[in-house]
């Protein structure tokens, strides 16, 4: 009855490769997020969807490309992955703007 | 006028001693400022919030401090543990704004020795 769950937990991959991680939720919130922390521990946000709709989109380079099938789905796909990429990927969920947001347990991408 | 300034960046605390982390903002129009508690391996999680009207918050061990004419805020906490080890963010957003933005603080790493 995880909240907020992401597969994979851990993805290892080479340089060019194109991956997808996936995130679910179940607590019937409207929004959701996409964030990646770097080996700093810091957070920025990548993403957010309102009821399907791209709400954000942050300056990230446009190989990255977030689709939400529904309200309780939201996906991130990659391509062409580079080394800098390499971090630990959030999604989150909210009920609405500026309440609290749960967190999944995130997805270490390693590009090797 | 986005940003959200952290610190320290990294703290060690004996067992019993206080815990404080400081935050400061740009942003006159954020309403809305939650600290994260995160531990290896997991995801952020709520741990206290507070909204500008009030200067003060507690919830058990922890405190929010808010100072609305310097634009900054802390977190205490009281009777640090062991088990309160683990980094923590805070957080400014705008409710109504719209566009459903969190802007983290840079995150402190607080070990407490037993």
């Amino acid at each position: 009855d995880t909240a907020v769950s992401q597969t994979p937990k851990y993805l290892v991959t080479q340089m060019g490769n194109d991956k997808s991680i996936k995130c679910e939720q179940n607590l019937g919130h409207d929004t959701m997020y996409w964030y990646k922390q770097d080996s700093k521990k810091f957070l920025k946000i990548m993403f957010s969807y309102n009821n399907k709709e791209l709400i954000i989109n942050e300056t990230v380079p446009n190989r990255f490309s977030p689709k939400s099938p529904d309200k309780a789905h939201l996906n991130l796909h990659i391509n062409s992955l580079e080394l800098g990429d390499s971090a630990v990927y959030f999604c989150a969920s909210s009920h609405m703007v500026g309440t609290e947001a749960f967190f999944g347990q995130g997805t270490r991408l390693t590009v090797v | 006028q986005q940003q959200v300034k952290q610190s320290p960046q990294s703290l060690i605390v004996q067992k019993g001693g206080i815990s404080i982390i400081n935050c400061a903002y740009e942003n006159t129009a954020f309403d809305y400022f939650p600290w994260y508690q995160q531990f290896p391996g997991k995801g952020p999680a709520l741990l206290i919030a507070i909204r500008p009207d009030v200067s003060e918050k507690k919830e058990g061990r922890f405190t929010i401090s808010f100072n609305k004419s310097a634009k900054q805020f802390s977190l205490h906490i009281m009777d640090s543990q062991p088990g309160d080890s683990a980094t923590y963010f805070c957080a400014a957003t705008k409710r109504t704004s719209g566009t459903y933005k969190y802007i983290f603080g840079t995150g402190t790493r607080l070990k407490v020795l037993a």
